[in-house]
C-alpha cells in the first residue's frame, strides 16, 4: 500500500515563475493538507480539501497561492509569480473518511522548492 | 499562543531510555494528544496517540497523567537512527482540521 506521493521532490524556478507541486494520497483517503516548513521550523498549516472542496485555506497566502483536488487526480498546490521567500519545504499529508485534527496524518516526503 | 510546550534539544546515549515531556495547559476535553517524529529530508511520521492514562505500541509508550496538561513520550533504548526531531501535538481547540507544529524536539543519540 503505497504511502502519500509528491512530486517533484526537488523544483527550482525563477522569480516571477510557476510552481505547480503533486500529492497523491494514501489509497482510501479523501482528505489532504499542505504544510510548508521553513528551515529549523515546524510545520506551518496552509489548507485542507477533501474531494473538489476547500475545507480550510486559513494559513494560505490570500494572494499567488491556490490549491486544488480534483475529482480525479492528484492535488496540487500552484504558487504563482514565485519569490524567494516561497522557497521551502512543502508537505502535503492524508487522512482517512473521518479527518479531524484527532485523526494521525500521513505525510509524504515533500517537494523542496528553490527560487533563484 | 502556543499550543504545546516541548524542550528544544535533547542529548542521549545510545541504548538508554529517553523521556520527552510536552506541555499542553489548555487541552480542549476533546484533544488527543499525537506525537509525530521527523527525519531531516523526509516528513513527519506518526509515532503515538493517546487521550489519558498510558498508550504503547511497538516504538514507544505515551504517559498521559489524569489532569491531562502534560504528556511524556518514552523511547526505550533509543538507537543511532531515532536522532530526529519529535513533535508534540494537541487537536486545535475550535474544531479546525488542520495540526499545528511547534518547533519540536530535536534528540540527538551519542554513540
Amino acid at each position: 500500500n503505497a504511502g502519500v506521493m509528491q512530486n517533484p521532490r526537488h523544483l527550482v524556478r525563477r522569480r516571477g515563475q510557476e510552481a505547480r507541486l503533486r500529492c497523491s494520497p494514501m489509497k482510501g483517503h479523501s482528505h489532504v493538507y499542505w504544510y510548508r516548513q521553513l528551515p529549523e521550523e515546524g510545520l506551518k498549516f496552509m489548507v485542507y480539501l477533501q474531494k473538489e472542496n476547500i475545507i480550510d485555506e486559513s494559513g494560505m497566502p490570500k494572494e499567488r497561492f491556490s490549491a486544488e483536488f480534483p475529482k480525479e487526480g492528484p492535488s496540487i498546490l500552484r504558487i504563482q509569480q514565485v519569490v524567494r521567500g516561497d522557497s521551502a519545504a512543502y508537505f502535503c499529508a492524508s487522512s482517512t473518511d473521518t479527518g479531524g485534527s484527532n485523526q494521525p496524518q500521513h505525510f509524504g516526503d515533500g517537494t523542496r522548492l528553490s527560487i533563484l | 499562543l502556543a499550543k504545546t510546550t516541548q524542550p528544544i534539544s535533547m542529548d542521549s546515549y545510545e541504548g538508554q531510555e529517553v523521556n520527552i515531556t510536552c506541555s499542553h495547559n489548555n487541552i480542549a476535553t476533546n484533544d488527543y494528544i499525537t506525537w509525530y517524529q521527523q527525519f531531516p529530508s523526509q516528513g513527519p511520521r506518526f509515532i503515538i496517540q493517546g487521550y489519558k492514562t498510558k498508550v504503547t505500541n511497538e516504538v514507544a509508550s505515551l504517559f498521559i497523567p489524569a489532569d491531562r496538561k502534560s504528556s511524556t513520550l518514552s523511547l526505550p533504548r533509543v538507537s543511532l537512527s531515532d536522532t530526529a526531531v519529535y513533535y508534540c501535538l494537541v487537536g486545535d481547540e475550535d474544531g479546525a482540521n488542520n495540526l499545528f507544529f511547534g518547533t519540536g524536539t530535536r534528540l540527538t543519540v551519542i554513540p
